[in-house]
């Protein structure tokens, strides 16, 4: 089982949308969580960390769910510029560990 | 401010041959990464380096090694190049230990042969 596991899509949306990303994490010891972004043939960059209470910026709330060992991403109000791929990333002892990201694509 | 750089953008590479991909940051970062992304396989890391002047293995080190003599520069040695090497690589750093937040460079195209 790998570490982090996230379903690769592609989730296909249209504008306006709300989309939700499930990721799960197999050590319980896992202490810090994370979303980044991927955009196409580029590097990817943090979109946002998962705090233990949830956290909301802007269109995107991200949540954690120690319990059942999964986080979430919601998107609401999906823009083209959305489209990209999502990483799910946990922090277990001393190594980030990357989930192989779920595809989205936003359409007119 | 260019963040972090990365050189060069793509290679193609015979098998066998000694390659050296090059990592700089500019924005005094005290931790440095390399990391290889593969289908289906997510980022993976190769080495780090938590300060100047010290290095540790990854996930993935075997056929890889990277020294740190300065802040700035990170690079990663391919010392004889295997098809299995073929990859995306990205360098990042982050400021503090190696659990804030990664800044990634624009990566690396590798194909070797």
């Amino acid at each position: 089982r790998k570490e982090v596991e996230q379903d690769p899509g592609p989730f296909n949306v249209p504008e306006g949308a709300t989309v939700a990303f499930n990721c799960t994490y197999s050590n319980s010891a896992s202490q810090s969580f994370f979303w980044y972004r991927q955009d196409c043939r580029k590097e990817p960059k943090l979109l946002m960390s998962v705090y233990s209470s949830g956290n909301e910026d802007g269109r995107f709330t991200a949540q954690l769910n120690r319990a059942s060992q999964y986080i979430s991403l919601l998107i609401r109000d999906s823009k083209l510029s959305d489209s990209a791929t999502y990483l799910c990333v946990v922090r277990s002892f001393q190594k980030l560990v990357f989930g192989t990201g779920t595809r989205l694509l936003v359409s007119p | 401010i260019a963040g972090i750089t990365q050189a060069p953008t793509s290679q193609i590479l015979a098998a066998g041959r000694r390659m050296t991909l090059r990592c700089t940051q500019d924005m005094r970062h005290n931790a440095m990464y390399w990391y290889r992304q593969d289908l289906g396989l997510g980022l993976r890391l190769i080495h780090y380096s938590n300060t100047a002047g010290t290095t540790g293995k990854g996930e993935v080190p075997d056929g890889y090694s990277v020294s740190r003599a300065n802040t700035d520069d990170f690079p990663l040695t391919l010392a004889s190049a295997v098809p299995s090497q073929t990859s995306v690589y990205f360098c990042a750093s982050s400021e503090g230990t190696r659990f804030d937040e990664q800044f990634f460079g624009p990566g690396t195209r590798l194909t070797v042969l």
